[in-house]
């Protein structure tokens, strides 16, 4: 069975521009989150989505946003890039929204903002 | 207050003891706890999951937990120079909240 994957894993962009992050979570499973590690820092949510809805947000700014697609895959985009949104970025999938087992997260993408 | 706190620096056991590992949180109704282990520069891994009153073991690790002090730990035993990793505690909240929390983690140095 395929884990979760994240593409690409890594991104250098430029402050001010536009980020765009992608997510496959694992066959059958609805639900997609997001998280933000960015270095020293544990793991802050940023996004869940179930059933190409968005369930949850975290506390961040609406520059963050993204979206879920029919077949469940997810994308986050960052706009306006801000040197402190370089991180990894982590995505996890699980069965769904009453789901109470733990997720399974994908390998990351590392965004670098020069 | 932090909804999962992870307070200790980190912990260096000798190789072959026990590293414990503190957790506590701050919804009462919290339904599911868990512990990730991760490698640096890696993703977290699921290691441990506990959903009731006790401990639970699975090989040279036991997740404990304890609803009424909400309070979450984790025991390596025989401890090994491959279990050098941050340890992460994670709860998922109440019921309608399913998002998984993190803890900051806690290092693990284990000293061959």
């Amino acid at each position: 069975e395929a884990g979760v994957t994240q593409s690409p894993t890594h991104l250098i962009k430029t402050r001010g521009q536009q980020a765009t992050l992608r997510c496959s979570p694992i066959s059958g499973h609805t639900s997609v989150y997001w998280y933000q590690q960015a270095l020293g820092l544990g793991l802050q949510f940023l996004l869940w989505y179930d059933e190409g809805e968005e369930r949850n947000r975290g506390n961040f700014p609406p520059r963050f946003s993204g979206r879920q697609f029919p077949n469940y895959s997810s994308e986050l985009n960052v706009n306006a890039l801000e040197l402190e949104d370089s991180a990894l970025y982590l995505c996890a999938s699980s069965l769904g929204a009453r789901t109470n087992y733990g997720y399974t997260f994908g390998s990351g993408t590392r965004l670098t903002v020069v | 207050q932090k909804e999962v706190e992870q307070n200790s620096g980190p912990l260096s056991v000798p190789e072959g003891a026990i590293a414990s590992l503190n957790c506590t949180y701050s919804d009462r109704v919290s339904q599911s706890f868990f512990w990730y282990r991760q490698y640096s520069g890696k993703s977290p891994e699921l290691i441990m999951s506990i959903y009731s009153n006790g401990d639970k073991e699975d090989g040279r690790f036991t997740a404990q937990l304890n609803k009424a002090s909400q309070y979450v730990s984790l025991l390596i035993r025989d401890s090994q120079p491959s279990d050098s990793a941050t340890y992460l505690c994670a709860v998922i909240g109440g019921f309608g909240n399913n998002r998984l929390a993190f803890g900051k983690g806690n290092q693990v140095v284990v000293i061959p």
